[in-house]
């Protein structure tokens, strides 16, 4: 396992278009989250997945974003009719819901989005 | 609700010193876990080190230690023998530990890091 993966790394839109973003988390992890980090700022939670379901979304999560996990492995995020705001770093993580498995957080390298 | 301050503006430190990066943190709960990370310019988040509440020792990994003061609400973060690899930007976040709670972490705004040779 190579940890978790974030395709594209880099991703220019223009304004209005939609994106998709993709996670593919650590195998053996049920859990997988997605941050959004602007410049200069921590990651901020958006969303996250215990398997397939999704337990709970943050307000920062607009009627524009939606997120999935369909079986349980990989997740996608998409945004939808994107406005120069939503420029940032969104980070996938994923864990183990083992409660001993506390260094369990892995982070992926991130999708850097730019909205032109 | 959970809350992480850190407000060290960037930081400098000589190669081979020791420097101590601050945070502290905010929470009703009586069982939590907080964590350091290091972000390089290439964006990768990179866990350095974590100390549960309960955990009556400072941990330590490698040149990383956490000088956790409870009862201050600190959990400062202590490298020794700063490397010039170490220039990064540096995060302080936290997690409940309650049953049945949102395992998501929490950051602060991070302190950035320059080492100079």
């Amino acid at each position: 396992d190579t940890g978790v993966s974030q395709d594209p790394r880099h991703k220019i839109t223009k304004r209005g278009q939609n994106v998709t973003f993709r996670c593919d988390p650590i195998s053996e992890h049920n859990r997988l989250y997605w941050y959004r980090q602007t410049l200069g700022q921590g990651p901020e939670f958006l969303t996250y997945f215990q398997n397939e379901a999704q337990l709970e979304k943050s307000r920062l999560l607009s009627d524009r974003f939606s997120a999935e996990r369909p079986k349980g492995s990989f997740s996608t995020l998409e945004i939808q009719r994107t406005e120069q705001g939503d420029s940032a770093m969104y980070l996938c993580a994923s864990s183990s819901s083992d409660r001993t498995d506390y260094y369990g957080y892995t982070f992926g390298s991130g999708t850097r989005l730019t909205v032109v | 609700a959970q809350k992480i301050t850190q407000t060290q503006p960037g930081m400098f430190v000589q190669e081979k010193e020791a420097v101590t990066l601050d945070c502290t943190y905010d929470t009703s709960d009586q069982s939590y876990g907080l964590f350091w990370y290091k972000q390089p310019s290439s964006g990768e988040m990179i866990f350095l080190i974590y100390q549960g509440s309960y955990d009556e020792q400072n941990a330590t990994e490698g040149r990383y230690s956490l000088n956790f003061q409870k009862a201050r609400k600190s959990a400062n973060l202590v490298i020794s023998a700063s490397q010039l690899g170490d220039s990064a930007m540096y995060f302080c976040a936290m997690r409940s530990h309650l049953t049945g709670a949102n395992s998501k972490l929490t950051f602060g705004k991070g302190i950035t890091l320059s080492v100079r040779p």
